[in-house]
């Protein structure tokens, strides 16, 4: 069965840090792009970053870039998300999502997220 | 970035109605689009990629459709198990991003 675990959400106080897991099971890790997505209590769906299946490369939102990382180790099937200097609206369940890369015009599209977590929820106050 | 706008932000409808719930992006994004379910308390799911693609397992009456920049997604003969909020994600150029959710909720 495919299956993503995420681990590591906690309660931090503003300007922590945080490292998320996402453990990876029922496929073949290293041939796929991951992707983070959070969302906020009540709210909708954020897409936080996304890392290319040999972790050459990696796309973040604004509102996360040069604070948070996105990792992987392929050979222990492991996504990562080093969250730094949180903030109180980093506030979220946050998961981990499955992506399929599509090949267009030269251009890579990872166009579709089809096996989710179940969300780690991360909780920035003092 | 591309901006996603969802229509209606709610919809009330009953059991065998036919929903549309509509999605416009800021700038063309050609057919990189996926639309997504989520129900309560649980992840979200894809149903709908490429703008118009099923996903495995989805049932048929999930259907999608536009290109461009207006999007739509409509499902038939409404059941239970449907009521739920609904994304539309474009992956058309980073970030990615999606559209702020419609609740579709029994009327």
């Amino acid at each position: 069965e495919v299956q993503l675990l995420e681990s590591g959400g906690d309660l931090v106080q503003p300007g922590g840090s945080l490292r998320l897991s996402c453990a990876a099971s029922g496929f073949t890790f290293g041939n796929f792009a991951m992707t983070w997505v959070r969302q906020t209590p009540g709210k909708g769906l954020e897409w936080v970053s996304l890392i290319t299946h040999s972790g050459t490369n990696s796309y973040y939102a604004d509102s996360v870039q040069g604070r948070f990382a996105i990792s992987r180790d392929n050979s222990r099937e492991i996504l990562y998300l080093q969250m730094n200097n949180l903030r109180a609206e980093d506030t979220a369940v946050y998961f981990c999502a499955k992506s399929r890369l599509a090949v267009a015009g030269g251009r890579q599209y990872f166009y579709r997220l089809d096996v989710w977590g179940q969300g780690t929820t991360v909780t920035v106050s003092s | 970035d591309i901006q996603m706008t969802q229509s209606p932000s709610s919809v009330s409808a009953s059991v065998g109605d036919r929903v549309t719930i509509s999605c416009r992006a800021s700038e063309t994004i050609s057919s990189w689009l996926a639309w997504y379910q989520q129900r309560p308390g649980q992840a979200p799911q894809l149903l709908i990629y490429s703008a118009s693609s099923l996903q495995s397992g989805v049932p048929s009456r999930f259907s999608g459709n536009g290109s461009g920049t207006d999007f739509a997604l409509t499902i038939y003969n409404l059941q239970p198990e449907d009521f739920a909020t609904y994304y539309c994600q474009q992956s058309s150029s980073f970030p990615y991003t999606f559209g702020q959710g419609t609740t579709l909720d029994i009327k």
